[in-house]
């Protein structure tokens, strides 16, 4: 069974702080690696999906970086807003599957 | 929004009875993917399927079935649910592995 784990579970911030979030995964026969947002009573939507080694994606406040090799991604929020509160999860690709990590839920207070 | 729809939205059935969740896309898309959510696990993968009649097991498989007879639709059956089947099911789309998924709105299915 492919484990992708995701640390920390929870993270409690006051709005403006900066915070990171990383997934790990196998890595052997890496294919791609998604960010997800997932905010309470909606579903998913994706932020970012990286497939190569070094990348670095970027999104207005939040950016992500892929280490293949040693088989983790880091997500970073620049200045979190209440808005951000969410769970992000990442998912990794062995072949056809998609495994998604437990995600890291982010509550930003005002 | 991805052309993408769950049914039914809700739906409560009794221990034992079979249950069948539809997903349909208009996008065309070659992979489908049936997900459950539950506090403290994420989402975990009960199967995929990579094309018509083309379907694989995932991480949480067992008393689930799927069906794909045609691209846009991607059945999930619970032959005899059971209570531990409770959960917020989601279906997802995509074209191919390094493009993102695009999800449905979730199916809420209680087993008394």
């Amino acid at each position: 069974i492919l484990n992708v784990e995701q640390s920390p579970q929870s993270l409690h911030v006051q709005e403006g702080d900066s915070t990171n979030f990383t997934c790990s995964f196998p890595s052997s026969n890496f294919y791609a690696l998604h960010w997800y947002r997932w905010e309470t009573a909606k579903s998913p939507e994706a932020l970012f999906v990286m497939t190569l080694n070094g990348d670095e994606k970027k999104k207005g406040r939040i950016s992500a970086t892929l280490n293949t090799k040693e088989g983790y991604s880091y997500l970073y929020i620049k200045g979190s807003q209440p808005e951000d509160s969410a769970t992000y999860l990442c998912a990794f690709i062995p072949g056809g599957k998609l495994i998604f990590g437990q995600g890291t839920e982010l509550s930003v207070k005002p | 929004d991805a052309g993408i729809t769950q049914s039914p939205r809700h739906k409560v059935t009794e221990t034992g009875t079979p249950v069948t969740l539809r997903c349909h896309q208009t996008e065309n898309h070659r992979y489908m993917y049936w997900y459950r959510q539950d506090p403290g696990h994420g989402l975990r993968l009960i199967h995929y399927s990579y094309g018509v009649k083309d379907t694989d097991k995932g991480e949480v498989s067992d008393g689930y079935s799927v069906s794909r007879s045609k691209t846009e639709d991607f059945l999930l059956t619970l032959e005899s649910a059971t209570s531990s089947q409770t959960s917020v099911y989601f279906c997802a789309i995509t074209r191919e592995g390094n493009s993102p998924l695009h999800f449905g709105n979730g199916t809420r299915l209680t087993v008394t």
